[in-house]
């Protein structure tokens, strides 16, 4: 088991710049999200998806926020334009079922964004 | 709105302590509860998910404890040991409808050998 897989693992880029973070989660699972963690906030979800399908975008910050699913083994997030605040790790996660199954989320190892 | 609290922010122990960490939140309204592990530079990896119907769950030397009522869970470790350094996250799933997580900032944790 691959485990979830996240790329880049780090990204350097300025201000105005388009950023696209990539995720691909576990086989066979079928909720996928993506977390923005910071010292100051923490750990906040951004957006997550149920067979595709993006459910909750409320913690999305602002319209340079996006995410898309095209399938079910593969996941984006893009900035455009980035801003020096957006400068965070972002994580995705994958689960079998939401928190109805009682699984856990099983998170990749985050990209860390520094935006200048 | 729900909201996850830690408290200490940060605990220095030494080698074969027992200790616990806590994890509070306002709403009593849960599904489910959750502790993390999170080592520097990587991501979060579950310990233990304790049901809204449980009391307590465990694994190894962890044993979580949750009592809804007054809305607070514990993270038990006994003899404790360098290898438990790491950052402890709790996290509550709102209802069986979603899967969001609300998350507590952490207790950073240092065991000295």
């Amino acid at each position: 088991d691959a485990g979830v897989i996240q790329s880049p693992r780090h990204e350097v880029t300025e201000m105005g710049q388009e950023v696209t973070l990539r995720c691909k989660p576990i086989s066979g699972h079928d909720y996928l999200f993506w977390y923005r963690q910071t010292m100051m906030r923490g750990l906040e979800l951004l957006i997550y998806f149920n067979n595709n399908v993006p459910i909750d975008d409320s913690g999305m910050p602002e319209d340079r926020f996006s995410a898309k699913m095209p399938n079910a083994s593969f996941s984006t997030l893009k900035i455009q334009p980035s801003e020096p605040r957006d400068s965070a790790v972002y994580f995705c996660a994958s689960s079998f079922g939401g928190g109805g199954s009682n699984q856990p989320q099983h998170f990749g190892d985050g990209t860390r964004l520094s935006i200048l | 709105k729900q909201e996850v609290t830690q408290i200490p922010a940060a605990l220095s122990v030494p080698e074969g302590e027992n200790l616990v960490l806590n994890c509070s939140f306002t709403d009593s309204a849960i599904y489910n509860l959750q502790w993390f592990r999170q080592d520097p530079g990587k991501g979060l990896t579950s310990l233990l998910l304790i049901q809204s119907s449980q009391r307590e769950q465990t694994s190894g030397r962890l044993n979580a404890s949750l009592d809804k009522s007054s809305g607070r869970s514990t993270l038990y470790i006994a003899a404790s040991q360098p290898g438990d350094s790491a950052t402890y996250l709790c996290a509550v799933s709102l209802s069986s409808n979603t899967g969001k997580l609300i998350f507590g900032q952490g207790t950073t944790l240092q065991v000295k050998p």
